[in-house]
């Protein structure tokens, strides 16, 4: 079974200081991997996701992130914070074992940005 | 588009009640899933769904039970209300695999 660890449940940044959300994940084959993120009080949004195709994968408001295979992971970066970005992010992994696409999320890691 | 449309927002149930949450997507979607929200847990899958008249459970199906009859329309069903189902519930759909899901806005449920 495919599974996703965010290994951190909170980070917190300077506005203007670099971003970087860690998630691993298992797999026994060639994974699907997704960014949402989540702002308070508001549904799921789609940042980015990996398909295999490029390993380093661009998504909205200036994100990206990097596959790894060899170290299975799935790290979201950005360069530059914007208070807008203060939100709740998870990493999803596709699993369609058993034939049927079902994602499945990692526990999220909110994200403080301070001025 | 609309994309997919959750109703109610909001609802507080007394324990023992029953509800049925609505889901409803124009995207032509096969795929549809009833994910469950709590604090620092996630998202959790209830039910998914592959087609019209197709369901399967997902990690935490106990106390609910979803249909779907069209392509459109996937309804959760809370039949007897218990304070662990107080929970934020959303609903998805995507076509299938290794596919983005499309999420509602969720519905916030309170039971007391």
């Amino acid at each position: 079974a495919q599974s996703v660890t965010q290994l951190d449940s909170h980070v917190s940044v300077s506005e203007g200081t670099p971003v970087l959300l860690r998630c691993n994940y298992s797999s026994s084959y060639s994974p699907s991997l997704f960014w949402y993120v989540q702002h308070p009080n508001k549904g799921l949004q789609l940042l980015l996701k990996y398909t295999s195709a490029a390993t380093l994968v661009k998504g909205i408001n200036g994100f990206e992130a990097e596959f790894k295979k060899s170290e299975t992971s799935f790290h979201l970066t950005k360069p530059s914070a914007h208070m807008s970005d203060a939100a709740e992010y998870f990493c999803v992994v596709s699993d369609a074992s058993g034939g049927y696409n079902k994602l499945i999320f990692g526990a999220g890691t909110r994200l403080a940005v301070h001025p | 588009n609309a994309g997919v449309t959750q109703t109610p927002k909001f609802r507080i149930l007394k324990i023992g009640q029953s509800m049925t949450l609505q889901c409803a997507q124009d995207m032509n979607h096969n795929y549809m899933y009833w994910y469950r929200q709590d604090p620092g847990m996630g998202l959790k899958l209830i039910y998914y769904s592959v087609g019209a008249g197709i369901t399967d459970k997902g990690e935490v199906p106990n106390g609910y039970n979803v249909s779907r009859s069209t392509t459109e329309d996937f309804p959760l069903r809370l039949e007897l209300a218990a304070p662990s189902q107080t929970s934020v519930y959303f609903c998805a759909s995507s076509y299938p695999e290794g596919t983005e899901a499309f999420f509602g806005q969720g519905t916030r449920l309170t039971v007391v």
